[in-house]
């Protein structure tokens, strides 16, 4: 489909484990948001990326989270040394962007992550 | 304070009830918008909006910039709406607030 994907769906992982999640905007598109949604909570936001570059990751809660978008498409986001805090969904937007920046946002259905 | 408020935060309803949902907000926005995220699902854009309203079948979203308010309103309610409501502002180039979200329960 021409939606925003998210790999992997789920992920459990034990403390202390490395992990990697991926999200392909839809093709084109600029802005690229990532969220973590704990258990019966909004989303909060992670970082942003325009095009390749990180405008933004005032959101990630510690060093251990790192978010990259080398060329300007794919992104991941690696979270190292994972704590059971770090149980969540992780959400992945993308907007295509227009000049006033009010373009409509497409989000991914998100991975899963728990920590055990 | 949270620079995007939303109201009420939970809401219970009959089928066939008009609903609304308000937003407010404390910041210059180039845009708002409403998403809807059913338990366990994803969320799904409802509305953008940057001045005046929209609306999409039963649902209709409006926006007053001056008094940096929103509203979402869903008319003739079904069961089916029954999801989380959730406001979120978006400032120039920047990233998007998110509010706290609307629990509706619609029920038969």
């Amino acid at each position: 489909g021409a939606g925003v994907s998210q790999s992997p769906r789920y992920k459990v992982a034990k403390r202390g484990q490395d992990v990697a999640l991926r999200c392909d905007p839809i093709s084109g598109h600029v802005s690229l948001f990532w969220y973590q949604q704990a258990l019966g909570q909004g989303p909060e936001f992670l970082t942003y990326f325009q095009n390749e570059a990180q405008l933004d990751k005032s959101g990630l809660p510690s060093d251990r989270f790192f978010a990259e978008r080398p060329e300007g498409s794919v992104s991941t986001l690696k979270i190292q040394r994972t704590q059971q805090e770090d149980s969540a969904v992780y959400l992945c937007a993308s907007s295509a962007e227009g000049q006033l920046y009010n373009s409509p946002l497409h989000f991914g259905n998100g991975t899963r992550l728990t920590v055990t | 304070k949270n620079e995007v408020e939303q109201s009420p935060q939970n809401l219970t309803a009959q089928e066939g009830e008009f609903i609304t949902i308000n937003c407010s907000y404390s910041v210059g926005i180039s845009a708002l918008h409403w998403l809807q995220q059913h338990p366990g699902g994803g969320i799904v854009s409802l509305f953008m909006l940057s001045s005046g309203k929209k609306k999409h079948g039963r649902l209709i979203a409006t926006i007053n910039i001056q008094e940096k308010h929103s509203s979402l309103h869903i008319t003739a309610s079904h069961p089916r709406d029954s999801a989380v409501y959730i406001c979120a502002v978006r400032r120039g180039q920047g990233n998007l607030i998110f509010g706290k979200g609307t629990k509706l329960s619609v029920k038969p």
